[in-house]
């Protein structure tokens, strides 16, 4: 049964970068897209990017000058950082894979961008 | 971007009830369109991929149909445990979007 993990700081200065990590277990990063989504309190949900475990990524234009997905093939694991954080990007962030629509996700971490 | 609308936005609705909810793409995306649905304070779970197939461990009652732009998911015999928030998701063009939400509560 493939889990998915996400780690990281919940509380990010404003200006700051936030860093996230999504374990992934049971199953190999190798052969699927992984993806990022984000839904902020009260809200849907966003799409933020994905990335193919070759490193090749795709980005939502509105937050592509400030994000950046990658892969650890070597410790099973995809990251996110979002640059440049304001109030407007305290999310829930979730992490899953991209298969079947998205079979596999994290059980999400909340992120509060404030001083 | 694609911009995905679902409707109704929320409905009431009692157990046993056939539900449909409508999703409409701004231009055609093939067959490309997921269901999801959301419990509070949990992760969504994927229901219906590629518009009408059924996840695995999914219950039959749910079934999606549709292409182009309109699309549709149906819950058959509604249940104590389908009162959620259901969101459709379009995966043809990036940037991947998602409807703005159907909540489905109890009548």
């Amino acid at each position: 049964q493939v889990q998915l993990q996400e780690s990281g700081p919940g509380l990010v200065k404003p200006a700051e970068t936030l860093s996230l990590n999504c374990t992934v277990s049971g199953g190999p990063i190798i052969g699927y897209y992984w993806t990022w989504i984000r839904q902020p309190p009260g809200k849907g949900l966003e799409w933020i990017g994905h990335v193919y475990h070759s490193g090749i990524t795709d980005y939502n234009p509105s937050l592509k000058s400030r994000v950046t997905i990658s892969t650890d093939t070597s410790k099973n694991l995809f990251s996110l950082r979002l640059s440049s954080v304001t109030a407007a990007d305290t999310a829930v962030y979730y992490c899953a894979r991209a298969y079947d629509g998205g079979d596999y996700w994290g059980q999400g971490t909340l992120v509060t961008v404030s001083s | 971007d694609i911009q995905m609308t679902q409707s109704p936005s929320s409905l009431s609705a009692s157990v046993g009830d056939r539900v449909t909810i409508t999703c409409r793409a701004s231009q055609s995306i093939s067959t490309y369109l997921n269901w999801y649905q959301q419990k509070p304070g949990k992760a969504p779970k994927v229901l219906i991929y590629a518009t009408s197939s059924l996840h695995s461990g999914v219950p039959s009652r749910f079934s999606g149909g549709g292409s182009g732009t309109d699309f549709t998911l149906t819950i058959s015999s509604l249940q104590p445990e389908d009162f959620a928030t259901y969101y459709c998701q379009q995966n043809y063009f990036t940037p991947w979007t998602f409807g703005q939400g159907t909540k489905v509560d109890i009548k």
